[in-house]
């Protein structure tokens, strides 16, 4: 039972222009998101969060916006580097499962010059 | 300020063997927490650590899984009788909120393969 969904295994974008993520969830009771960035032989990275109440959160290039009636949320990167090139994964969790993270099944990105 | 660390980074082992996993959070971090990542899959937790006490092993398969945190710092993870599923790296976390999905910083991991 995959509640948090990665549809695409990958993704190539060519620099500078946008790259845009996409995570679907099935439980909604989710009241939190993240997405954490991933290179090779390294453990994740926490990257962005969005909390349930918001619709949208912006860090710099990173932007991560969430459509709670459709379960949908999305990481906009603009414009993407070469430094980009990673495995993004999308989680979630809900306040009442004390902070227990689900994790995707990843999106891995190339940006191509 | 020094990262989660893991070892080994490596190991192979034959079905049936056993192996341990070794964890050292970031200092101050009272939450620890063991995912399973299989190639191709995202991280699965397997057990979830409040300081010494459990706050979630659910996903653990304690037939064959263990783990401990002594004295709520460093935590082992155990396989014993390991099968051929159980090939995966073995990511560790820790966080400094409580109750709350906050930031996970995780180590690099430790890639078990059983043949």
């Amino acid at each position: 039972d995959q509640q948090v969904k990665q549809n695409s295994p990958s993704l190539s974008v060519q620099e500078g222009r946008i790259s845009i993520l996409n995570c679907d969830y099935t439980n909604s009771m989710f009241d939190y998101f993240l997405w954490y960035k991933k290179y090779p032989a390294e453990g994740p990275t926490f990257l962005i969060s969005i909390s349930s109440i918001k619709d949208k959160n912006e860090d710099g290039r990173f932007t991560v916006f969430l459509n709670k009636s459709a379960k949908h949320l999305s990481l906009h990167i603009v414009p993407s580097q070469p430094g980009d090139s990673a495995v993004y994964f999308c989680a979630a969790s809900a306040h009442s499962s004390a902070s227990k993270i689900i994790f995707g099944s990843g999106t891995r990105l190339s940006i191509r010059p | 300020e020094a990262g989660v660390a893991q070892s080994p980074r490596y190991k192979i082992i034959e079905k049936r063997q056993s192996v341990a996993f070794w964890c050292n959070p970031i200092s101050g971090h009272a939450t620890l927490y063991w995912y399973q990542q299989i190639l191709g899959q995202g991280p699965k937790l397997l057990i979830q650590f409040q300081n010494n006490g459990v706050v979630d092993d659910s996903q653990l398969p304690k037939d064959r899984f263990s783990a401990e945190r002594l004295k709520g710092v460093d935590s082992t993870l155990k396989i014993q009788p390991a099968k051929l599923e159980d090939s995966a790296v073995y990511l560790c976390a820790s966080s400094f909120n409580r109750g709350r999905a906050g930031e996970l910083f995780f180590g690099e991991g430790s890639r078990l393969t059983v043949l």
